[in-house]
């Protein structure tokens, strides 16, 4: 069974960092992409980046490129997102999920994980 | 970006009857799409990719159909546990992008 499970949520300051990790078993993780998405409270879904096999190809959605940094370790099977400079609009629940092939240009996503909640206030 | 636009956002029906939600991009994605369920509480889980193709284990009373840029999602007969917000989402382009989802709620 494949599972996702996010941690690294927490509060933080705005100007704060934090590192989210979704630990990632039951399929080959190095052959998949993956992807974070947000969900602000009581909003919708909102791509926030996405990370290739080898971790060489990265997307970012425009309002968190340069301070969001996704990366990968196939070693451990974990996905990171690193978070810095940190705003109030940031705060969500973020989901890790594993693109549904292999084929690198099918972006959708199949599972999600339960996600984690960063809370970004003072 | 591509802009995702569902309608209704949100949509009263009885148990059994039939559901159908509509999304549009603002420009071609040809058939790049897909439809997720998000329940209270839960994550999103995906229903359908490639605009039409069920993903695994979902029912057959769910299907979708479209192409460039108009889909629709039909439940053919809601059931109890269909009661949910839907999303829709592109990635024929980057940044990949979500509609704001549509509601169906019991009547």
């Amino acid at each position: 069974e494949v599972q996702l499970v996010e941690s690294g949520g927490g509060l933080v300051q705005p100007g704060g960092s934090l590192r989210l990790s979704c630990a990632a078993s039951g399929f080959s993780f190095n052959n998949y992409g993956m992807t974070w998405v947000r969900q602000a409270p009581g909003k919708g879904l909102e791509w926030v980046s996405s990370i290739g096999t080898a971790g060489i190809s990265t997307h970012y959605t425009d309002s968190v490129r340069g301070r969001f940094t996704i990366s990968r370790d196939n070693s451990k099977n974990t996905l990171y997102l690193q978070m810095n400079s940190l705003r109030a609009e940031d705060t969500a629940v973020y989901y890790c999920a594993k693109k549904g092939m292999t084929v690198p240009s099918y972006n959708w996503f199949d599972p999600w994980g339960q996600g984690t909640l960063v809370t970004v206030s003072s | 970006e591509i802009v995702m636009t569902q309608s209704p956002a949100t949509l009263s029906v009885s148990p059994g009857e039939r559901a159908t939600l509509s999304c549009r991009a603002s420009q071609s994605v040809s058939s790049n799409l897909a439809w997720y369920q998000q329940k209270p509480g839960q994550a999103p889980s995906l229903l359908i990719y490639g605009a039409s193709t069920r993903a695994t284990g979902i029912p057959a009373r769910f299907s979708g159909s479209g192409s460039g840029t108009e889909f629709t999602l039909t439940i053919s007969s809601l059931q109890s546990e269909d009661f949910a917000v839907y999303y829709c989402q592109q990635y024929n382009n980057w940044p990949l992008t979500f509609g704001q989802g549509a509601k169906v709620e019991i009547k």
